[in-house]
């Protein structure tokens, strides 16, 4: 299984931008990762995913340079309701139509300061 | 549409006992994964399911079980209970399921919280 590691904790400003990285030294060929907000007492919420190179959407962008050991996200402008928990997750097809592992960082705990 | 539902929200057991949870995912959504999430161990993954059959599975002992119906309701079952199973369950429905590999979105419930005592 892929091991991720990110910050337990960021403080940034509100109008900054924000990156926040996740390291996947021993991720694989096929492996795809994806970025996770939490709210408390709410379920995750799906941000951004990719494989490679940079991906873009209406709310983040998400780096992933060639090697692909470690990945970004970018969040710009944040604003108070920011604050949240970022999970980084790497998810390896395996063998068998949609059969996958996923392993999930332990989450960056996000304070966005007025 | 209606989001994914749990039941129940809250849940007190004493170790030893059995509990089952429901989940029931979003309208036309086939697959319905589980996770457990605790301050220790943060999130974890505990197994898939699609179409009534478990596609994929986390490293959780078999005291987990689950099962999902024709109408891909699922239930989560915990048998035997130990303190360290208290935690809040999250249960997350998708299409297909293939969410990990083609850009896919799973879509979380609020989750059932457990306190084992």
């Amino acid at each position: 299984l892929a091991k991720t590691t990110q910050p337990i904790s960021m403080d940034s400003y509100e109008g900054q931008e924000v990156n926040i990285t996740c390291s996947h030294n021993n991720i694989a060929t096929n492996d795809y990762i994806t970025w996770y907000q939490q709210f408390p007492s709410q379920g995750p919420r799906f941000i951004i995913q990719g494989y490679k190179t940079k991906v873009t959407n209406e709310v983040a962008s998400l780096f992933i340079p060639a090697d692909r050991k470690s990945s970004t996200l970018s969040l710009p402008r944040v604003s108070l309701s920011d604050t949240a928990v970022y999970y980084c997750l790497v998810g390896r097809p395996t063998s068998g139509a949609g059969s996958y592992q996923l392993t999930f960082g332990k989450g960056t705990k996000l304070s966005v300061i007025p | 549409k209606a989001g994914v539902t749990q039941t129940p929200r809250y849940l007190i057991k004493t170790r030893g006992q059995q509990v089952t949870l429901s989940c029931s995912p979003i309208s036309g959504h086939r697959s319905v994964s589980w996770y457990q999430q605790t301050p220790g161990q943060g999130l974890q993954f505990l197994f898939e399911y699609f179409s009534e059959t478990q596609r994929n599975k986390g490293n959780f002992p078999g005291r987990f079980s689950g099962r999902q119906f024709s109408n891909s309701r699922s239930e989560m079952n915990v048998s035997t209970l130990e303190l360290g199973d208290s935690a809040l369950y999250l249960c997350a429905s998708s299409s297909t399921g293939a969410g990990f590999m083609f850009g896919e979105t799973q879509y979380f419930g609020p989750g059932t919280r457990l306190l084992v005592l």
